[in-house]
């Protein structure tokens, strides 16, 4: 069972808007940034939000990220079919010296 | 351009040992933690420890604790993930990746995975 608590799935049809949210602890959540990862079937996770809401360069601003107290929330708007993937969230865990924590991730399908 | 290349898929027997490698290239290898990722088939993303490849100052997640051993090597640019003895539970996927801001921040940079098969 994973640490930080994401839905199994999520769906929208093109053109909608979708959440995914990433339910953590004070540890993680509460005290340190929320980082989301996408993953394309046969792909390695790619950085698609970091620092709560900042997003690297080529990502496109139909992806925001949010945070509220031990809770995070990943945003796509204008879904579109290459959309269709597996979304992470992560955050740095201060208990036991410090370690990483993931999301057990989210399936998105654009039907 | 900044990339982690990743050694080659493995296929051992319960109780081998083995290595594998991460090679970073296009920035300066020395200054940015490296995470080891685990990705079990089907599953999700679960962190197996980082390291420092200034000084080797290593942190591994709890799970891990014991299991495997993450090293570095300045002089080759290279992070690498250990195991004395292998078992059929270590089937996963396993990824690198570059800490942007240190070991708190963001991983940046995937290496393309090395898939790892434990049969007995």
């Amino acid at each position: 069972q994973s640490v930080l608590t994401q839905p199994p799935s999520a769906s929208g049809t093109p053109g909608q808007r979708v959440t995914i949210s990433c339910s953590g602890r004070s540890s993680n959540i509460g005290s340190n940034t929320v980082n989301w990862y996408q993953q394309l079937p046969g792909t390695a996770p790619k950085l698609l939000i970091y620092s709560n809401d900042q997003r690297p360069s080529g990502v496109p601003d139909r992806f925001s990220g949010s945070k509220s107290g031990t809770s995070a929330s990943l945003a796509i708007s204008g879904l579109q079919s290459e959309d269709e993937a597996d979304y992470y969230c992560a955050a740095w865990d201060d208990s036991l010296s410090g370690h990483w924590v993931f999301g057990g991730g989210t399936k998105l399908t654009v039907l | 351009e900044v990339q982690l290349a990743q050694s080659g898929a493995e296929v051992k027997k319960t109780g081998e040992s083995l290595k594998i490698s991460c090679k970073g290239s296009g920035y300066s290898f020395t200054t940015y933690w490296i995470g080891w990722v685990r990705q079990m088939p089907g599953k999700g993303l679960e962190c197996v420890g980082i390291i420092y490849p200034g000084d080797s100052d290593t942190s591994y997640s709890p799970s891990f604790q014991g299991q495997i051993i993450i090293s570095a090597d300045k002089s080759s640019s290279t992070a690498y993930l250990q195991w004395n003895s292998l078992k059929a539970s270590d089937t996963a996927m396993y990824y690198c990746a570059r800490l942007r801001g240190g070991a708190g921040s963001w991983m940046d940079v995937w290496g393309q995975g090395t898939t790892v098969t434990v049969s007995s």
